[in-house]
């Protein structure tokens, strides 16, 4: 079983629509979870970041933590045009011991968001 | 805002050749990393480096590879001798402005590696 698993898409919504990115994982000691937008030869960009369970909101978007279920959620509400990218789910274990923070990564879904 | 940077954007190189890619972290960050991603693929670990060593790398970082703080700004990916396969996107990322706090990274724009 991979590490994280994130389904590629592609993913092709409607403006203003509601657009939930999904990732699930293997590795219990993942503690961090973060989501980032890359766009086409660009890096990865940090869009939000959780730890442990629960919900973070930010402006549209919102990151969602099962730990119980291994399996992290990025919602995006009102998308726009401009949300077009690849979304990268990445975690680390806590840092302290062997780690260091390496981030292990999802495959990345691609998204387009038709005018 | 701060932000890391990378020189160069593009480098192409022969096979065998060794290459150096250059980054500029973000200034008080404790821990710095390397990963690099092969067109359509995932990003992957390489390595990271925290008080002037290198505190865990991935199987993909091998004797070919190198890091290094050459000064307070810097840090550098070598690559001894390159092969086909090394022809990729390197990104160079940083965090931590305490101790412990590795969470979150932040990416330069990366360097696409070609390897002819």
């Amino acid at each position: 079983q991979k590490e994280v698993e994130q389904d590629p898409g592609p993913l092709s919504v409607p403006e203003g629509a509601i657009v939930s990115l999904n990732c699930t994982y293997s590795n219990s000691a993942f503690q961090y979870f973060m989501w980032y937008r890359q766009y086409s030869r660009k890096g990865p960009e940090l869009l939000m970041y959780t730890y442990s369970s629960g919900n973070k909101e930010d402006g549209r978007f919102t990151a969602q933590v099962d730990k119980s279920s291994k399996y992290i959620s990025l919602f995006i509400r009102d998308s726009q045009p401009s949300d077009s990218a690849t979304y990268l789910c990445a975690m680390s274990e806590r840092a302290g011991g062997t780690s260091y923070g390496k981030l292990t990564f999802g495959q990345g879904t691609i998204l387009t968001v038709h005018p | 805002e701060p932000e890391v940077t990378q020189t160069p954007s593009h480098q192409v190189t022969q096979m065998g050749q060794e290459v150096i890619l250059r980054c500029v972290p973000i200034s008080n960050h404790l821990y710095f990393y390397w990963y690099r991603q092969i067109l359509g693929q995932k990003v992957e670990f390489l390595v990271s480096f925290y008080n002037n060593e290198i505190s865990e790398k991935s199987e993909i970082f091998d004797d070919q590879f190198s890091v290094e703080r050459p000064d307070g700004s810097n840090f550098t990916l070598k690559i001894r001798s390159t092969k086909l396969e090394d022809s990729a996107m390197y990104f160079c990322a940083s965090s931590g402005l305490r101790e412990g706090r590795t969470d979150t990274q932040y990416f330069g724009p990366g360097t696409r590696l070609t390897v002819l």
